[in-house]
């Protein structure tokens, strides 16, 4: 149980388009997702919590109109990546907290984007 | 907001030699601990972790410790195999009911266990 699925795994784009990355938690409830950027050689860095029927939580540094998040249903959050850049090239990850009194979180297969 | 110090950063032993790993936090409301396992392009895997209110777990080859007055913990790993290499992350994690309970990872050690 609690898997989390990615899509796409990965992706290449052109300079200038926008990119949406989705996350599903399979066989569980999740009202809390978490998005991560993780460079190379680096640590996962958590960019924004993504909570259900409400905007996101940004970290600092992170804007929010370039990186949209959505939180539609309790097993679906998605991460658009608007107007793409080459230094916006990296891993994205997802994780989901199950619902109720635990903060445990489960990890999706990531996303590689390659703005070109 | 909370601050995750690991280390060391690189870490090489030989086979069947143990592997310590470890790491400080800063909030001492932070109450879960989790290890992650990483292997090259591949998601963070979960390989042990502990609560606060709980000094010392173990799991076969693993175990972690945590000193909640110091703010420390540590990943101990015993009888290392060369399927052992890959980046551990420690990460601090705050109540579910604060912050959502978000995660501050660690920098990462890269271990590698010589044949």
């Amino acid at each position: 149980g609690a898997v989390v699925s990615q899509h796409p795994s990965w992706v290449i784009c052109k300079s200038g388009t926008s990119v949406k990355i989705e996350c599903r938690s399979l066989d569980f409830q999740a009202t809390t997702m978490f998005w991560y950027r993780q460079f190379p050689k680096q640590s996962l860095m958590l960019m924004a919590t993504s909570n259900e029927g409400s905007k996101a939580t940004y970290e600092q540094g992170v804007e929010k109109d370039k990186f949209l998040i959505n939180h539609a249903s309790l097993t679906l959050s998605t991460l658009t990546v608007t107007s793409a850049h080459p230094e916006d090239s990296s891993f994205y990850i997802c994780s989901a907290r199950l619902a109720g009194r635990s903060n445990e979180q489960f990890f999706g297969p990531g996303t590689r984007l390659t703005v070109l | 907001g909370e601050n995750v110090e690991q280390h060391p950063s690189t870490l090489s032993v030989q086979e069947g030699d143990s592997a310590v790993i470890k790491c400080t936090y800063s909030d001492s409301a932070s109450n879960y601990f989790p290890w992650y396992k990483q292997e090259l392009g591949k998601r963070p895997q979960l390989i042990i972790d502990i609560r606060s209110n709980v000094g010392e777990k173990k799991d076969q080859r693993i175990a972690v410790t945590l000193n909640k007055t110091a703010k420390h913990f540590s990943l101990h790993i015993t009888e290392t195999q060369p399927e052992d290499s890959a980046v551990y992350f420690c990460a601090a994690s705050a109540p579910y009911n604060t912050n959502a309970g978000k995660s501050t990872f660690g920098d990462g050690t890269t271990l590698t266990v010589k044949p």
